[in-house]
């Protein structure tokens, strides 16, 4: 079946530090993929995606490039700020379905001042 | 802006009690979703409805039932709330685009619900 793994949480970081977030998936044929984002209290939003191979979608500095032949989509960003701080959750969408999401269990970041 | 909005951000219900979750979406999406956030298990997928009057159960379905009477309305239903089932609900919607590649889903605010 499809499946998503994040890398376990909780990370750290200092202000102004680089951010790396892992994903690698299981599915077969090319699923589309995406990156969300949870703010204390609220619901999910839609950080940035990407449907095809090699595909790079960015969004506020964030980035993640989607990489079939390590079945990755890694989320960076160069300067992390305090108001960056929030759980991030990795999803991915099944070949030919327009429905389902599969997401990660999600990582939470804390930037500190 | 697409909105999908959830009728309660905090709700606090006693066990064997009916409980109702309401979600609305002002886009006219075809997809709505009920998915349950709870620590280290991340989001799971309760049921899910393509159409009007259409469901289909999610991974989780067990102690609940939804209804899809209208396009924009999805509720979630609790026939008899237990202690375990105190979560934060998300309700989520999307649009079928052409060549049905998936474009993400829009979420709500999010329904965090206690039985005691």
């Amino acid at each position: 079946g499809n499946s998503v793994t994040q890398m376990e949480g909780p990370v750290t970081l200092s202000e102004e530090a680089f951010l790396t977030i892992n994903c690698t998936y299981t599915a077969t044929g090319y699923p589309s993929l995406f990156w969300y984002v949870q703010y204390p209290g609220e619901g999910l939003q839609l950080l940035l995606k990407a449907t095809k191979a090699d595909d790079k979608g960015s969004n506020k500095g964030f980035e993640a490039t989607y990489r079939k032949e390590t079945t990755s989509f890694h989320l960076e960003k160069g300067s992390v700020q305090v108001s960056d701080s929030a759980v991030y959750f990795c999803a991915l969408s099944p070949s030919g379905s327009a429905r389902q999401l599969t997401f990660g269990s999600g990582t939470q970041l804390t930037v500190l001042p | 802006d697409v909105k999908v909005t959830q009728s309660s951000r905090y709700l606090v219900k006693r066990t064997g009690e009916k409980v109702f979750l309401e979600c609305v979406q002002d886009m006219d999406h075809e997809n709505m979703f009920w998915y349950r956030q709870d620590p280290g298990l991340g989001l799971r997928l309760i049921y899910f409805s393509y159409d009007v009057k259409m469901k289909e159960k999610g991974d989780i379905p067990e102690g609940y039932s939804v209804s899809r009477e209208k396009k924009e309305r999805f509720s979630l239903i609790l026939e008899s709330a237990s202690t375990n089932q105190t979560s934060m609900y998300l309700c989520a919607s999307s649009l079928i685009r052409t060549g049905f590649v998936n474009y993400g889903y829009t979420f709500g605010s999010g329904t965090r619900l206690t039985v005691v």
